[in-house]
């Protein structure tokens, strides 16, 4: 059974671009999450999607952004992109929604902004 | 105060000794902990879960829950260099549906033959 795919692993932007990364969660699927990782600040939730609605949201500005569409695959956006949102972007899938117990988390996306 | 609260160490214990790791957190409402193991390089992988006040055994770990003092651990019997890893603690303040978890910013652990 194929794990949680994140694509691309590694992303060099400027800032002010914006940004599209893409988690294909595990097969039955239909929750993803998405979080970013700093030395700093640890791992911190972004947002949820279950059946292509955003259920559960942690405080990023709006600049962060996702969907999630009906093969459950789910994309997260950044805009305007700022140095200090250079990161390791993660994202998890799990059967259901909430389902924290059975999370499975990707490779992630690494984002350097310069 | 960061809502959970862990010890960045590093946590240095010798091979086949206990390890134990500590986490504390600020919100009363949690109701659901987990912890995380997380090799260098790679994502975190969920190793235990527990809800309810008291021990919880998973094979080498247990984790322990005291909600009255917002303390949660990890302890690591017969530890072994593998588990030399940087462990996460997360804690959920909803239920159900409602997913908000919180992290701590993680305990490095290093087991040294």
């Amino acid at each position: 059974k194929a794990g949680v795919t994140q694509t691309p692993r590694y992303l060099i932007k400027t800032r002010g671009q914006q940004v599209t990364l893409s988690c294909s969660p595990i097969s039955g699927h239909r929750s993803v999450s998405w979080y970013q990782q700093t030395p700093g600040q640890g791992l911190q939730f972004l947002f949820e999607y279950f059946s292509e609605t955003q259920r559960n949201k942690g405080n990023f500005p709006g600049r962060f952004s996702g969907r999630q569409f009906s093969n459950s695959r789910s994309e997260m956006n950044v805009s305007t992109l700022e140095l200090g949102d250079s990161a390791l972007y993660l994202c998890a899938s799990s059967p259901g929604q909430g389902a924290v117990n059975q999370a499975f988390f990707g490779q992630g996306t690494r984002l350097t902004v310069v | 105060q960061k809502e959970v609260e862990q010890n960045s160490g590093p946590l240095s214990v010798p091979e086949g000794a206990i390890a134990s790791l500590n986490c504390t957190y600020s919100d009363r409402g949690s109701q659901s902990f987990f912890w995380y193991r997380q090799y260098s390089g790679k994502s975190p992988e969920l190793i235990m879960s527990i809800y309810s006040n008291g021990d919880k055994e998973d094979g080498r770990f247990t984790a322990q829950l005291n909600k009255a003092s917002q303390y949660v651990s990890l302890l690591i019997r017969d530890s072994q260099p593998s588990d030399s890893a940087t462990y996460l603690c997360a804690v959920k303040k909803g239920t159900g549906g409602s997913y908000i978890p919180t992290f701590g910013r993680g305990t490095s652990l290093i087991v040294h033959p």
